[in-house]
């Protein structure tokens, strides 16, 4: 099992540009997510999805966007980037009961200029 | 609400002294889960261990132990004999059942161990 993977692990944006990053899991669980990391701050929810076709926000949601249409993937979409969303983004998934650990991809570090 | 503190910011020992990190928590549910992950300088996060509300017997592995103490809401980590290799950002995290996300873990803002030889 390859686990979460995430890609790409680095990228540099412009202000305004957008793109995806992308979150792939092989373990089939139902329960993805996203974070995102910065100094101080622990790690805060952006989106997350219970299985294939449900999403909804978390704690940081505004200027990303979420899809699932597969159990495996959940990519993460920044419409226009900002430089406040320069950070480190960590994909997860767990399996459907709540009481599961929640296992983590490697983390996109994103600069936003 | 749920609300995770790691008061350390950060905290520097040299090799072989026990260490201990702190984490208290806030929660209204009576099932929840807490854990602590490990975030080694090359950025990955690392599972260590998951504690649920009900089973408040402390935990050994080898040199980790940890104590949690639901009288003051507190899931604490001790690293004993600590070594350079244990140098990273240790988080503490909390889910409830009651959340309908169902996954959405609640961190704290992590705590910096540096070991120096």
């Amino acid at each position: 099992n390859a686990g979460v993977t995430q890609t790409p692990k680095f990228q540099v944006l412009k202000t305004g540009q957008s793109m995806t990053l992308q979150c792939a899991q092989d373990m089939n669980h139902e329960y993805m997510s996203w974070y995102r990391q910065d100094p101080g701050m622990g790690l805060r929810l952006i989106h997350y999805s219970v299985g294939a076709g449900i999403t909804d926000q978390g704690e940081v949601p505004n200027g990303y966007n979420v899809s699932r249409s597969t159990t495996e993937d959940f990519p993460l979409r920044l419409l226009s980037a900002a430089p406040s969303q320069t950070s480190v983004y960590f994909c997860a998934s767990s399996d459907r009961d709540p009481r599961d650990t929640q296992y983590f991809g490697p983390g996109t570090r994103l600069t936003v200029l | 609400a749920q609300k995770v503190t790691q008061a350390q910011t950060e905290i520097s020992v040299v090799e072989k002294e026990d260490v201990t990190l702190d984490c208290v928590y806030e929660t209204r549910d009576t099932t929840y889960y807490l854990f602590w992950y490990k975030q080694p300088p090359s950025g990955e996060l690392v599972f260590l261990i998951r504690r649920n509300s009900f089973d408040e017997q402390n935990e050994i592995s080898g040199r980790y132990s940890w104590n949690f103490q639901k009288s003051t809401s507190s899931f604490n980590f001790t690293i004993t004999a600590s070594q350079v290799v244990d140098s990273a950002v240790y988080f503490c995290a909390l889910r409830s059942l009651r959340e309908t996300s169902g996954s959405r873990l609640t961190f704290g803002e992590g705590t910096q161990l540096t070991v120096n030889p």
